[in-house]
């Protein structure tokens, strides 16, 4: 069971927008960076985003990401077909001392 | 372009050890943490451990008694061992790069991924 909770799934037509949350709390998220991978069906995790909303180099700009107290976001415009595929949030943990990982979103275009 | 390569059985039997290589390319293993991340088959990603090159060892707690890794840096290798496994540990197992600040505001980040290994537990 992850300590950080993210919506199983959350759907929009191409070129609109998506927003993912994920939900931690203050041993976690509150006081510590977060990253964001994208898993693309029967692949890896890619990075997508880290320290909240940087994008590594060859991210495209319609991918967002920030934070704010215990919770993070990820925002998708513009979104594409390609753009279907599993987010994950991840993190430290101080408590734990540990690498944590959200539970997982599946993004789906109509 | 750092490559990591995920190696071993594809099939390892209840109460058995689970033993897998990653093995890195374009880029040496020293400076960095390396880790171990799995994921069950139609679930998320959890987090098994990570070695920095010099030896040092930080593991998830729940698998802690039964997890070890370790590295080779002559052969730009890690290793992960897996003791007493069960259908439980039946995953996809991934070798990663883990780029880990620790301090007032930790940021851990895994930017390089091997493809994935599937290691089924079964007789």
């Amino acid at each position: 069971q992850s300590v950080l909770t993210q919506p199983p799934s959350v759907s929009a037509a191409p070129g609109q927008k998506v927003t993912i949350s994920c939900s931690g709390s203050s041993s976690n998220i509150g006081n510590n960076y977060v990253s964001w991978y994208q898993q693309l069906p029967g692949t890896a995790p890619k990075l997508l985003i880290y320290e909240n909303n940087k994008r590594p180099s060859g991210i495209p700009d319609r991918f967002s990401g920030s934070k704010s107290g215990t919770s993070a976001t990820l925002g998708i415009t513009g979104l594409q077909t390609g753009d279907e595929a599993d987010y994950y949030c991840g993190t430290w943990d101080s408590s734990l001392s540990v690498c944590v990982f959200g539970t997982g979103t599946k993004v789906t275009v109509l | 372009q750092v490559h990591l390569q995920e190696s071993g059985p594809g099939l390892v039997k209840p109460s058995e050890t689970l033993s897998l290589t990653c093995t890195v390319s374009g880029g040496s293993i020293s400076s960095y943490y390396w880790s171990w991340i799995r994921q069950p088959p139609g679930k998320g990603l959890e987090w098994i451990g990570y070695i920095y090159y010099s030896g040092s060892t930080n593991y998830k707690p729940s698998l802690k008694s039964r997890v070890t890794i370790s590295v080779d840096t002559s052969k730009n290798q890690f290793s992960l061992k897996l003791s007493s496994v069960t259908a439980a540990d039946t995953a996809v197992y991934y070798c990663a790069r883990l780029l880990l600040r620790l301090g007032e505001l930790s940021s851990p980040l895994f930017d390089y991924w091997g493809q994935g290994t599937l290691v089924t537990v079964s007789s």
